[in-house]
């Protein structure tokens, strides 16, 4: 069974700094991709990684891959008030067939920024 | 805008009774899913399907059955609803390219609680 581990659970920062989330596993995924979840929706696609290494960028928000594909991270440089929600991880294992096409997803880290 | 249709956001219902859940999307995806979301829990995959008429378990199908007729609709189906399915469920679609699942389009969640 795979798992993703996500720290922290929980963060709340003001307005303006900065904050780095964590996802972590002992298995190696083919892709990742990091959700984001307001209260009360589903949550909403924000990028999907697929190469060891590779960062993405979505204006403040940077993304990385780790080089073994076990891990990524999340840093979002001045957070604000509209960032705050549910980020969660999930990934993509390298099997094939029909259980290929689920997501693995963390538990999420809830994110609260005070203006 | 590509949708994922949830038919109610809130639905109250009693201990016993067979709740129908449905779900639509418009994107033409080949996979389908139905999650729970509860606190400390996150998401937890109950059933999938990635055909029409087919459909696979996920991590916790107990109690719960799903039918998808067609390509666009999954239903998800509480046999006799009792107050631990009280919970937030979602549905998701994905396009099935290459055996490898591409980001998910959730619904906006149905909040039922059983009573």
């Amino acid at each position: 069974t795979q798992l993703l581990e996500q720290s922290p659970q929980f963060l709340s920062i003001q307005e303006g700094e900065n904050l780095t989330v964590y996802c972590n596993s002992s298995s190696v995924f083919s892709s990742l991709q990091w959700y984001r979840q307001e209260p009360g929706e589903g949550p909403v696609l924000l990028v999907t990684v697929v190469t060891g290494g590779e960062v993405k960028k979505l204006k403040r928000l940077t993304f990385q891959f780790g080089d073994a594909r076990k891990d990524s991270s999340l840093h979002i440089t001045a957070a604000q008030p509209g960032d705050t929600g549910l980020y969660l991880c999930a990934g993509a294992g390298e099997g094939s067939g029909a259980g290929s096409y689920q997501l693995t997803f963390g538990k999420g880290t809830k994110l609260s920024v005070i203006p | 805008d590509v949708k994922v249709t949830q038919s109610s956001r809130y639905l109250v219902k009693r201990t016993g009774e067979k709740v129908f859940l449905e779900c639509v999307q418009d994107m033409d995806h080949e996979n389908m899913f139905w999650y729970r979301q509860d606190p400390g829990l996150g998401l937890r995959l109950i059933y999938f399907s990635y055909d029409v008429k087919m459909k696979e378990k996920g991590d916790i199908p107990e109690g719960y059955s799903v039918s998808r007729e067609k390509k666009e609709r999954f239903s998800l189906i509480l046999e006799s609803a009792s107050t631990n399915q009280t919970s937030m469920y979602l549905c998701a679609s994905s396009l099935a390219l290459a055996g490898r699942p591409y980001g998910y389009t959730f619904g906006s969640g149905t909040r039922l609680t059983v009573v």
